[in-house]
């Protein structure tokens, strides 16, 4: 089982819908979970953080994490052409030395159509 | 609002020859890392670097590769004898300290690899 598991799309939705972006994980030294979004030949940028089970909102952006079940989503409500990227999940343990190692998942192409 | 830069945007170099890849972290950051992604695949962590030296690193990080800080801004990832299976996408982050969540990305090097 990979660690990180997240549908690659790509998701197509029209302009205005709400957004449903998923990731399960199988690592349960997890404890920090976060929403990049990438364009193509970007890098990453962090979008959403998250510590606790629960959600967490931003604006348009709500994070969602369910520890019990692995499993976190990134909502995204009125989208706009503007958000079409790769939407990145991932994911880390304390690292011991410290530091910050993520483990992505493979990210969710989605387009907003008008 | 600051940001990690990295240069080039593009090396092209030949198989066997060496690399060096730049990075200019944020400026108050004191944790610095290398990830990369290979084309149509998931980015992937290779070594995290902290007061000096390397505080973690992957099993793709081999003898080939190196890092360091050869001053107070730059950040470099050497690859001492290119393979082709090299070629990816290579992307610098920083942190603000050693239990900060959030890494910040820069733009990354296209390496290719011939």
């Amino acid at each position: 089982q990979k660690e990180v598991e997240q549908d690659p799309g790509p998701l197509s939705v029209p302009e205005g819908a709400i957004v449903s972006l998923n990731c399960t994980y199988s690592n349960s030294a997890f404890q920090y979970f976060m929403w990049y979004r990438q364009y193509s030949r970007k890098g990453p940028e962090l979008l959403m953080y998250t510590y606790s089970s629960g959600n967490k909102e931003d604006g348009r952006f709500t994070a969602q994490v369910d520890k019990s079940s692995k499993y976190i989503s990134l909502f995204i409500r009125d989208s706009q052409p503007s958000d079409s990227a790769t939407y990145l999940c991932a994911m880390s343990a304390i690292l011991t030395g410290g530091g910050n190692k993520l483990t992505f998942g493979t990210g969710t192409q989605l387009k907003v159509e008008l | 609002e600051p940001e990690v830069t990295q240069t080039p945007s593009h090396q092209v170099t030949q198989m066997g020859q060496e690399v060096i890849l730049r990075c200019v972290p944020i400026s108050n950051h004191l944790y610095f890392y290398w990830y990369r992604q290979i084309l149509g695949q998931k980015v992937e962590f290779l070594v995290s670097f902290y007061n000096n030296e390397i505080s973690e690193k992957s099993e793709i990080f081999d003898d080939q590769f190196s890092v360091e800080r050869p001053d107070g801004s730059n950040f470099t990832l050497k690859i001492r004898s290119t393979k082709l299976e090299d070629s990816a996408m290579y992307f610098c982050a920083s942190s603000q300290d050693r239990d900060d969540e959030k890494l910040f990305f820069g733009s990354g090097t296209q390496l290719s690899v011939l």
